[in-house]
């Protein structure tokens, strides 16, 4: 079983629409981390949260920590060819520890 | 600052042989972690060190899969013998403590086929 359940596990949008990711548990964690990405690379951190109820906006994406820190969203606004890829969230426990989900593939289409 | 360093990038072997992987992490970063990644789903974690001890190794397949990070620098993951599901993505990423959070960075990782 996932600790961290992402949702949709795939995406195909049109450029210019709005989409959600979600990544949800039943753990709480001490943060979230959401990364992404690109075929034949690593994954590249985009933010972190860690107070629940934390809102943080990186340009046309918006991260939110729930108010449990069970779960949180990426919710971008005018996608673009160039967010193809693919969407981890991952929760932090102690001890520098990183668990990750299944992650969410993103396709827009110009 | 350099990334982390993997090689070799790609490898293809026949099931049964061994294989190993190298990496090398950010300098000062104390965490190393080597993940599997395979093909459509997110990374899971293998072994965990700090420093040169072992944090978690939960998760890896102590029949076949051994890793060490001797001097508490590099570290050499190793497969041995090899089965047609270990074909995968290993990726090797090291972080070091910001305040309370980890931030994990990766290198591109090692592209595994075992025919």
């Amino acid at each position: 079983t996932q600790l961290l359940e992402q949702s949709p596990q795939f995406l195909s949008i049109q450029e210019g629409e709005n989409l959600t990711v979600y990544c949800n548990s039943s753990s709480v964690f001490s943060s979230l981390q959401w990364y992404r990405q690109e075929p034949g690379e690593g994954p590249v951190l985009l933010v972190t949260v860690v107070t629940g109820g934390e809102v943080k906006k990186l340009k046309r994406l918006t991260f939110q920590f729930g108010d449990a820190r069970k779960d949180s969203s990426l919710h971008i606004t005018a996608a673009q060819p160039g967010d193809t890829g693919l969407y981890l969230c991952a929760g932090e426990r102690g001890g520098n520890k990183l668990v990750f989900g299944a992650g969410t593939i993103l396709r827009v289409k110009s | 600052e350099a990334g982390v360093a993997q090689s070799p990038r790609y490898k293809i072997i026949e099931k049964r042989q061994s294989v190993a992987f190298w990496c090398n992490p950010i300098s000062g970063h104390a965490t190393l972690y080597w993940y599997q990644q395979i093909l459509g789903q997110g990374p899971k974690l293998l072994i965990q060190f700090q420093n040169n001890g072992v944090v978690d190794d939960s998760q890896l397949p102590k029949d076949r899969f051994s890793a060490e990070r001797l001097k508490g620098v590099d570290s050499t993951l190793k497969i041995q013998p090899a089965k047609l599901e270990d074909s995968a993505v290993y990726l090797c990423a090291s972080s070091n403590l910001h305040g309370v959070n980890t931030e994990a960075f990766f290198g591109q990782g090692t592209r595994l086929t075992v025919v």
